[in-house]
């Protein structure tokens, strides 16, 4: 069984720029969740999917951010335009159905520098 | 609030030693989970277990073992003879099981050098 994927591994912008990372869950998997862990810092959640709807983007820092799941398969998060400060590693997770406890298996990350 | 604390920043033992990673987390809810993952030079977070906070039970697979006490808010790690794999960046994690959903925070993560 296939897992978390994430596209592109690593992303090299120029501040004002815009990128869009794709994360593809495991099927069957209705959570979908975002995170992000910017440089010597704890990895923070940004926002979570069930299917298509947005459960919580509590985590979104501002609306420069821009997370879409279409037909609740994969998601794609876009920052527009790209500041200093939004470069990290960006992980995708999901999860089974349900939303209590279960655990979340994460892809390899997207490494963005924002330059 | 929830926080977890991973106070271990980097760790190097000699392979074979035994090494314990220490978390202490802190919520204010009575259900919680607590998780640990490993992230390899690969990048990717494997998750390793998760507990619940009604289960004090002391898990052991393998040569990984974890001591949960809630009395200290303590989730630590044990890796008993340790081996170059090991090396990696372990993090713990906490999900508060009544807030509707189940996103998870992190400690900083404890970077693990196994050296042969």
């Amino acid at each position: 069984e296939a897992g978390v994927t994430q596209f592109p591994s690593h992303s090299v912008i120029e501040k004002g720029q815009t990128v869009t990372l794709r994360c593809d869950p495991i099927s069957g998997h209705d959570n979908l969740y975002w995170y992000r862990r910017v440089m010597g810092k704890e990895i923070k959640f940004l926002l979570h999917f069930v299917k298509e709807s947005k459960q919580d983007e509590s985590g979104m820092p501002n609306n420069r951010f821009l997370a879409e799941r279409t037909g609740g398969t994969y998601s794609t998060l876009k920052v527009q335009p790209a500041e200093l400060e939004d470069s990290g590693v960006y992980f995708c997770a999901s999860s089974l159905p349900g939303t209590r406890g279960k655990e979340q298996y994460f892809g390899p990350g997207t490494r963005l520098t924002v330059t | 609030a929830q926080k977890v604390t991973q106070a271990q920043t980097e760790i190097s033992v000699v392979e074979k030693e035994d090494v314990t990673l220490d978390c202490v987390y802190e919520t204010r809810d009575t259900t919680y989970y607590l998780f640990w993952y490993k992230q390899p030079p690969s990048g990717e977070l494997v998750f390793l277990i998760r507990r619940n906070s009604f289960d004090e039970q002391n898990e052991i697979s393998g040569r990984y073992s974890w001591n949960f006490q809630k009395s200290t808010s303590s989730f630590n790690f044990t890796i008993t003879a340790s081996q170059v794999v090991d090396s990696a960046v372990y993090f713990c994690a906490l999900s508060e099981r009544n807030s509707g959903n189940t996103p998870l925070v992190f400690g900083k993560g404890t970077r693990l050098s196994v050296i042969a």
